[in-house]
C-alpha cells in the first residue's frame, strides 16, 4: 500500500510569490490534514479535510493560505503571496474513520 | 503557550546505556501518542496510551501514561545507535494532533 505522499519535497521562492504543494493521501482514506512545523517551534495543525468538506481549518494562520480537495483525494495548500515566515515544512496526514493519522514526508518550503 | 512540553529537548548518550524521556502537560488528554521522526521523513506512530497508569512495551522501548492522563514517559533500555532520532509526544484532541517540540536522542557507538 502506498503511504502519503508530498509534492515537491523542497520548494524555494521568493518573497511575493506563489507556491502550490500537494498532498495525495493513502487511498481510501477520506480524512486529511495538513500541519506545518516553523523552525524552533513544534508540530501545528492547519486545517482538516472530511472528502472534499473542510472540517476544520482554525489553524489556517491568515487568507494568504487556501486549501482545497477537490473530489475528495488529492489536496492542494496554496501560499499567496509568500511571506518570509512561511518557511517551514508542511506535513500532510490521512486516515480512515478515527484511525491513526498516516503522515507524508513534507516539503520543505523556503523563502528568501 | 506549549500545551505539551518534552524534556530533555536533546540528549547524547553511549550505546548500551538506558535513558528516560518526559512529557507533561497541564491539561487532561485522552490518549498520548509517541511518535518517532527520521531526518527528511514524516512522524511515524510507535504508540498510543489512552488508559491512565497505562505501560506499553514495544521492544526495549516502555511507554507509561500517567494515573492523571495528563503526563507520559518513553524508556529506552540498552540504548542502540539505531534508536537516534527525534521523539515527539502528541496529544489527540478533537480529530486534531497537538505535538510537543521533541527530545532529539543521539546514541553514541
Amino acid at each position: 500500500e502506498a503511504g502519503v505522499t508530498q509534492f515537491p519535497s523542497h520548494s524555494v521562492i521568493e518573497k511575493g510569490q506563489t507556491v502550490t504543494l500537494r498532498c495525495d493521501p493513502i487511498s481510501g482514506h477520506d480524512n486529511l490534514y495538513w500541519y506545518r512545523r516553523v523552525m524552533g517551534k513544534e508540530i501545528k495543525f492547519l486545517l482538516h479535510f472530511v472528502k472534499e468538506s473542510k472540517q476544520d481549518e482554525s489553524g489556517m494562520p491568515n487568507n494568504r493560505f487556501l486549501a482545497e480537495r477537490t473530489g475528495g483525494t488529492y489536496s492542494t495548500l496554496k501560499v499567496q503571496p509568500a511571506e518570509l515566515e512561511d518557511s517551514g515544512v508542511y506535513f500532510c496526514a490521512s486516515s480512515q474513520d478515527w484511525g491513526p493519522q498516516h503522515f507524508g514526508d513534507g516539503t520543505r518550503l523556503s523563502i528568501l | 503557550t506549549q500545551l505539551l512540553e518534552q524534556s530533555p529537548q536533546f540528549l547524547s548518550i553511549q550505546e548500551g546505556e538506558n535513558l528516560t524521556v518526559y512529557c507533561n502537560s497541564s491539561s487532561v488528554f485522552s490518549s498520548l501518542q509517541w511518535y518517532r521522526q527520521e531526518p527528511g521523513e514524516g512522524p511515524v506512530l510507535l504508540v498510543t496510551v489512552v488508559t491512565g497508569g497505562e505501560v506499553k512495551k514495544l521492544k526495549r522501548l516502555t511507554f507509561q501514561f500517567g494515573d492523571a492522563r495528563k503526563d507520559s514517559s518513553l524508556h529506552i533500555t540498552a540504548a542502540q545507535p539505531g534508536d537516534t532520532g527525534l521523539y515527539l509526544c502528541a496529544g489527540r484532541r478533537d480529530d486534531k494532533i497537538i505535538f510537543g517540540k521533541g527530545t532529539r536522542l543521539h546514541i553514541l557507538p
